[in-house]
C-alpha cells in the first residue's frame, strides 16, 4: 500500500535551534519528492524537491535528503525563526502521476 | 515558480446557497487540476481532479452533483458548492499539476468558506 508518513506530528522549538523533521514512504515506483510548507489559512508552498538520484539539496536554511533505499526524508531546519511555524508536509509521485500525502509535522518555534 | 491563483480568499454565505470558487495556473497550463478540502488541524483531503475538457474524478465519498467542478480551460478550473449548509464550512484549496520531469503541484493560496 502506498503510504507516506511522517514525524514528528508536532514540535516545539526554541527560535534560533534546529530541527529536523522526518518523512517515510512506501510509494513505488518512486518519482519524486516534495516538501511544502503551510501556513496557517495559507495553501502550501513548495520549499524543495527531490529526485531519484539526488541524496541532498538546500534552499536556504532548508536543507532536505533523500535515501531511495531506505525510502526516507528528512527536512532539517537550521537557526529556527518565529516564520518558520507552520505545518510541514511530504508529498510523494509516482511514476504512475499519483500524489500521496503525509498527514505533516506542525511546528511551532517559541521566542 | 509556477502561480496558482485562488478567488475568492473569503465567503460567507446563508445555508442554501451555491458558491462558486475559482483557480487560474497564472503563467503555465495546467491540464491537471486538483481541488482539496482541509479541516483545522488536519491534512488536506483531495476531493477530486479535475482534467481539461473532460469531466472530474471524485474521490469516494464526496458528491459530484453537490461540489460541481469545470476546467473549461487550461488555465481556470471552478468548483461550485451547491446547497451549502454549515458543514461544507471549510478550506478548500486547488491545485495545478505541471507537466515534465519534475511534474508536481502548485498549490493555490486557499479559499475559506463559511456557511451560515
Amino acid at each position: 500500500k502506498n503510504q507516506v508518513e511522517q514525524s514528528p506530528q508536532s514540535l516545539i522549538i526554541l527560535e534560533g535551534k534546529n530541527c529536523t523533521l522526518q518523512c517515510n514512504y512506501t510509494v513505488s515506483p518512486f518519482s519524486n519528492l516534495r516538501w511544502y510548507k503551510q501556513d496557517t489559512g495559507r495553501g502550501p508552498v513548495s520549499l524543495t524537491i527531490m529526485t531519484f538520484s539526488e541524496n541532498t539539496k538546500s534552499n536556504g536554511r532548508y536543507t532536505a535528503t533523500l535515501d531511495a533505499d531506505t525510502k526516507q526524508s528528512s527536512l532539517h531546519i537550521t537557526a529556527s525563526q518565529l516564520s518558520d511555524s507552520a505545518s510541514y508536509i511530504c508529498v510523494v509521485r509516482n511514476t504512475g502521476n499519483q500524489f500521496y500525502f503525509g498527514t505533516g509535522t506542525s511546528l511551532t518555534v517559541i521566542p | 515558480g509556477a502561480v496558482v491563483s485562488q478567488h475568492p480568499s473569503r465567503v460567507i454565505c446563508k445555508s442554501g446557497t451555491s458558491v462558486k470558487i475559482e483557480c487560474r495556473s497564472l503563467d503555465f497550463q495546467a491540464t491537471t487540476m486538483f481541488w482539496y478540502r482541509q479541516f483545522p488541524k488536519q491534512s488536506l483531503m483531495l476531493m477530486a481532479t479535475s482534467n481539461e475538457g473532460s469531466k472530474a474524478t471524485y474521490e469516494q465519498g464526496v458528491e459530484k452533483d453537490k461540489f460541481l467542478i469545470n476546467h473549461a480551460s487550461l488555465t481556470l478550473s471552478t468548483l461550485t458548492v451547491t446547497s451549502a449548509h454549515p458543514e461544507d464550512s471549510s478550506f478548500y484549496i486547488c491545485s495545478a499539476r505541471t507537466s515534465g520531469r519534475l511534474d508536481t503541484q502548485y498549490f493555490g493560496p486557499g479559499t475559506r468558506l463559511t456557511v451560515l
